[in-house]
């Protein structure tokens, strides 16, 4: 039963490059969040979807990034025209429909680290 | 102010002693809780939930008092393995699992 699995888990993009960063969530799983972690920092919401719909975007930066989770595929995570700001980790976590207890029932994949030379 | 407010230490703790965390998260609307233990590049995973009642799990206990806003983490008998940064984590509305994550607080058990 795999986990949440993302790809690729280290990408380096010069700068003005595009960085394409995927997630495929747990089997059973139709909600997908992405999390950025600046070096040192702690983890910033980004984006939480589900199958064809972004359900809430408020932590994305207004340009530059977008993120699409289609009915078929994994979830992707896009960043046109990188700068060195966008160094981080990028983590992607998944969680079922409907779940008892929240928060108890999301799971991280394992992190993709861009590093924008 | 920052959403959810952690130490961020270093903490550097003798092996076997007892260590214990804090936290302050600023919605008072907030409805879930929870500690996350992240190793150094590894992605978070969750150690426990915490409720208004203490909740413990072997060497590990975590309280919540919703009147304070505050959170704690007490982590008894370290071991080597305990040392990791310890993620304090807010889930502020129902409906989604949005997570608010703390700084951290870095945790160093020297043998």
């Amino acid at each position: 039963n795999a986990g949440v699995m993302q790809n690729p888990r280290h990408l380096v993009r010069r700068r003005g490059q595009e960085a394409r960063l995927r997630c495929s969530p747990m089997k059973g799983h139709s909600h997908v969040y992405w999390y950025r972690q600046l070096p040192e920092e702690g983890l910033k919401f980004m984006v939480y979807l589900q199958k064809e719909n972004i359900i809430d975007e408020s932590g994305m930066p207004k340009e530059r990034f977008s993120a699409e989770f289609p009915k078929e595929g994994p979830s992707i995570l896009r960043i046109q025209q990188v700068v060195r700001g966008d160094s981080a980790a990028y983590f992607c976590a998944s969680s079922p429909l409907m779940s008892a207890r929240p928060g108890n029932t999301i799971y991280f994949g394992e992190g993709s680290w861009l590093t924008v030379v | 102010r920052k959403e959810v407010e952690q130490d961020p230490g270093p903490f550097n703790v003798p092996e076997g002693a007892t260590v214990a965390f804090n936290c302050t998260y600023s919605n008072s609307a907030s409805q879930s809780f929870f500690w996350y233990r992240q190793d150094c590049r590894k992605e978070p995973k969750l150690l426990m939930s915490v409720y208004s009642s203490g909740n413990e799990d072997g060497r590990f206990t975590a309280q919540l008092n919703r009147a304070s806003q505050y959170i704690s983490l007490l982590i008894r008998d370290s071991k080597l393995s305990d040392s990791a940064t310890y993620l304090c984590v807010v889930i502020a509305n129902f409906g989604n699992e949005k997570l608010t994550f703390g700084t951290g607080t870095r945790l160093t058990i020297i043998p």
